[in-house]
């Protein structure tokens, strides 16, 4: 069975880091492509970044040079490292896999809360 | 800035049919877009309902259905049920290995 649990979700003021985890069941990440997602209160998706399975990495432009995506295959895990935190980055976060290209996020982990707050 | 464009709202009646849009604020989407449509309820993860233009997620009934229509994506569900009173999200591909998802849709049946 498939499964992706996130971690490492709370509360952290504004200026630090934090750093997402996200363990995989079921199948191997550096087979598939890894997102992770997120949304804001009340607010909708937002495509935060990836990780091919050819090993490339994409962000987008609101957390570009702050997150890095990384993954750790012996522990068959995806992380997201956060830093230079901002009251806009509080939000669910989601990791998804998707098991091709076009099928980016197949499925979904129940998410994990981050709010900067000071 | 590309933004990816959805109605705010939409109300369909049970058992009726309704189509859900999403566009680009410029230009045209096509299948190169790779446009995908999810489905949100209150407190849940989303759920993939379509991919690939209209490709259905295994499990997905087949009263969901996704097309490209004129110069957007579309997401047409007939025989509306209750249980289909949800947000609903599509996500494009701009290209660079950016994605974008549109601002959603709060579907009433």
């Amino acid at each position: 069975e498939v499964q992706l649990v996130e971690s490492g979700g709370g509360l952290i003021q504004p200026g630090g880091s934090l750093r997402l985890s996200c363990a995989a069941s079921g199948f191997t990440v550096s087979s598939n492509y890894m997102t992770w997602v997120r949304q804001a209160p009340g607010k909708g998706l937002e495509w935060v970044s990836d990780f091919y399975r050819d090993g490339n990495t994409y962000y987008a432009d609101s957390v570009k040079g702050r997150f890095t995506i990384s993954r750790d295959n012996s522990r068959n895990k995806v992380y997201l490292q956060m830093n230079s935190l901002r009251a806009e980055d509080t939000a669910v976060y989601y990791c998804a896999r998707g098991t091709s290209f076009g099928e980016l996020l197949r499925y979904w982990g129940q998410g994990t809360l981050v709010t900067v707050s000071s | 800035q590309t933004v990816v464009t959805q109605e705010p709202s939409f109300s369909v009646s049970p058992g009726g049919t309704v189509t859900l849009t999403c566009g680009l604020s410029s230009g045209s989407v096509s299948p190169d877009y790779y446009p995908s449509w999810y489905q949100q309820t209150p407190g849940q993860a989303p759920r993939t309902l379509i991919f690939s233009t209209n490709t259905r997620s295994s499990g997905v009934p087949d009263r969901f259905s996704g097309s490209v229509v004129g110069n957007k994506a579309a997401l047409t569900i007939t025989g509306a049920q209750a249980d289909d009173e949800a947000d609903y999200y599509c996500l494009l591909y701009l290209g660079g290995g950016t994605w974008a998802f549109g601002g959603g849709t709060k579907l009433t049946v």
